[in-house]
């Protein structure tokens, strides 16, 4: 079965500071893909960052990074130069040639302080 | 401009009485979801489909049905609303169901609120 971990209900980071939210994942299938999303206080979901599971390397949108360690089974989204802005809550993804399933993760209220 | 729309964006409703939450895609789309979100569960899959006339069960399908006609329209139906379906609804499309490359990256509609008394 597919399983989606997000172990930090919250988080905060100072301004201008990087923060990592940790992402890990439970799958048998060989072929998936990881996903991020945050979600404003205006509750949208804004895609951030995809990494395939034959992907060599780590994923990288602007400041968002995403470090994949395949053996570990983690998808740890980096949050480069916080800003004010980044304040939302974070979710994690996984979606697996096996269901065509979509999981999620609970998710991780990341607070940005000034 | 590429979007996925849903209506209504807020809703009240009283126990059993059927509605119905519209979702469109203008992307050709072959996938399309919808999911409820709860505090603290995150986001749950209710329906999936992998294109026309194909549709699938996601993790928490019960009291609700889908169809899909055509390729950008995917609604979401309540035939006896109770209020533990009390929720925020998303739906979601993407270029195909599992794939590499980034394919099968979701793009979420703005959601729809729906409380049932």
């Amino acid at each position: 079965a597919q399983k989606i971990t997000q172990t930090q209900p919250g988080m905060f980071v100072q301004e201008k500071e990087a923060v990592t939210l940790d992402c890990t994942y439970d799958t048998s299938d060989q072929s998936y893909g990881l996903f991020w999303y945050k979600q404003p206080s205006s509750g949208e979901m804004i895609f951030l960052i995809y990494q395939g599971s034959y992907d060599e390397q780590n994923a990288t949108e602007g400041r968002y990074s995403l470090n994949f360690q395949k053996a570990r089974k983690s998808a740890n989204l980096v949050i480069s130069a916080s800003q004010l802005g980044d304040s939302a809550m974070y979710f994690c993804a996984l979606t697996t040639s096996g269901t065509y399933k979509y999981i999620f993760g609970t998710g991780t209220r990341l607070k940005v302080l000034a | 401009e590429a979007q996925v729309t849903q209506n209504p964006r807020y809703l009240i409703t009283v126990t059993g009485k059927k509605l119905t939450v519209t979702c469109s895609q203008n992307m050709n789309h072959e996938y399309m979801s919808w999911y409820r979100q709860d505090p603290g569960l995150g986001l749950r899959q209710i329906y999936y489909s992998m294109n026309v006339e194909v549709t699938d069960k996601g993790d928490v399908p019960e009291g609700y049905k889908v169809s899909r006609k055509e390729k950008r329209n995917f609604p979401l139906i309540l035939e006896s609303p109770s209020p533990n379906q009390t929720s925020l609804y998303f739906c979601a499309s993407s270029l195909v169901g599992v794939g590499q490359g980034g394919t099968d990256t979701q793009y979420f509609g703005p959601g729809t609120r729906l409380t049932v008394l």
